[in-house]
């Protein structure tokens, strides 16, 4: 089955404790996105990579890393994590150029709490 | 820039009414696709339609419809006789050809739609 798969689902984490949320896809895409959703703000692009050693900034990448070693592989690093990422947190991938007509396979989400 | 703009932030009705959710976007591109996805309690995205820039035919899929109209920039989504299955968040969104933004996805802030039995 065509999936993005995020791990883990829920967690809940302490202020400045490195952590890492997973993200794969099966579908040999080249775009990978993650994005971070808040209520009254919707979702918002954190980071991108357009294929695997290129990544790009989105519009919220304060406080985030990414890394692109293997296509199929986009993780999110928060080295240092505080209280104002507490979200809800989606990846996304897609074929590049095609994403508009085959549209975007989401991840479950992974639920971030940090206290 | 690319904008998405959903300014109902909450909507209530009663089941089995009709309810429209509006959504209008901003963009300089000429070829753009805009997106509407829902988001049940359970939390994940479901996928719902996408629309190009040069197709402004309306949809209808079962009590679901959408009306683009590129005349005021809006891609409103109607559900008719809404049940309680609807409750969800409803987001809209836009992507453009590519270039400066790849493959970006830019979503509005979204609309909590509740339906009471």
């Amino acid at each position: 089955e065509a999936q993005v798969t995020q791990n883990p689902r829920y967690l809940i984490t302490v202020t400045g404790k490195k952590l890492t949320v997973t993200c794969s896809q099966n579908m040999n895409h080249e775009y990978m996105s993650w994005y971070r959703q808040d209520p009254g703000l919707g979702l918002r692009q954190i980071y991108y990579s357009m294929n695997v050693e290129v990544t790009d900034k989105g519009d919220v990448p304060e406080g985030y890393k990414v890394s692109r070693k293997e296509k199929r592989n986009f993780p999110l690093i928060l080295e240092s994590p505080s209280p104002n990422q507490t979200s809800l947190y989606f990846c996304a991938s897609s074929l590049i150029g095609q994403a508009n007509n085959y549209g975007y396979t989401f991840g479950s989400g992974t639920r971030l709490t940090v206290v | 820039a690319q904008k998405v703009t959903q300014a109902q932030t909450e909507i209530s009705v009663v089941e089995k009414e009709d309810v429209t959710l509006d959504c209008v976007y901003e963009t300089r591109d000429t070829t753009y696709y805009l997106f509407w996805y829902k988001q049940p309690p359970s939390g994940e995205l479901v996928f719902l339609i996408r629309r190009n820039s040069f197709d402004e035919q309306n949809e209808i899929s079962g009590r679901y419809s959408w009306n683009f109209q590129k005349s005021t920039s809006s891609f409103n989504f109607t559900i008719t006789a809404s049940q309680v299955v609807d409750s969800a968040v409803y987001f809209c969104a836009l992507s453009g050809e590519g270039g400066e933004y790849g493959n970006k996805l830019v979503f509005g802030a979204g609309t909590i739609l509740r339906v009471k039995s």
